[in-house]
């Protein structure tokens, strides 16, 4: 099984709102991953978390904050954000040793208003 | 700096036309080129790894190669359910971190 889950599939809110968007996976993957896709583009990454721990931060605006409870979840927390951020939130893990395949997940469309 | 260039940018197929994606690189020390299938507003599906020149991975219609330039996802007699965007990825020595090509879009029409 290679299936990562993700929660809401759809989630609208305003410039003021908190929100979580969340991600959870059962293969025993060590490494999971945030990325962000607008249209007709390819995913961007974000965050990766590699044994619970942020391993990687791509310079993303501090209104995204990410958290791993555990290692099969993965949250990420959204305040204040911006009309701009509005795209599809991709989650993915992988073995954490590489080469490395990343399974994705459906994915969470976020539209700001 | 590494890159990964996908093309065409768009490709339309009759059903039954077979054809050849191509995802060309310049990654130093490539540990993985990945190819995944995307549909519109969903995550994109893993298709194949490739780990090294030569190597060659095959299911259904699908059969991916590789060099050590590039590789294709050659696509054999494909049906409309095939339409859809081809992403291919490498994965350079840097951990956990693909290097995304731009995508095909394909449509095959009946």
């Amino acid at each position: 099984d290679t299936e990562v889950t993700q929660t809401p599939k759809h989630l609208v809110m305003g410039m003021t709102n908190k929100k979580s968007l969340k991600c959870e996976q059962h293969m025993g993957h060590r490494a999971m991953y945030w990325y962000k896709q607008k249209a007709k583009k390819p995913p961007e990454l974000m965050f990766v978390y590699s044994y619970e721990k942020l391993s990687i931060n791509e310079s993303v605006p501090s209104r995204f904050s990410p958290e791993c409870p555990n290692s099969s979840l993965l949250n990420l927390h959204l305040h204040a954000l911006q009309p701009e951020d509005s795209a599809l939130y991709l989650c993915a893990s992988s073995q954490g040793q590489g080469p490395d395949t990343q399974y994705f997940g459906p994915g969470t469309r976020l539209t700001v208003l | 700096e590494d890159q990964v260039t996908q093309s065409p940018e768009a490709l339309r197929l009759q059903e039954g036309e077979s054809s050849s994606l191509n995802c060309s690189y310049t990654v130093s020390g490539l540990r993985g080129l990945f190819w995944y299938r995307q549909d519109p507003g969903k995550g994109p599906e893993f298709l194949f790894t490739l780990y090294s020149a030569g190597e060659e991975k095959e299911k259904e219609r699908l059969k991916a190669t590789l060099t050590k330039k590039e590789s294709f996802l050659h696509i054999t007699a494909p049906k409309p359910e095939d339409s859809a965007t081809y992403l291919c990825a490498a994965e350079g020595p840097g951990t956990y971190k693909y290097i995304f090509g731009t995508g095909t879009r394909l449509k095959v029409l009946a």
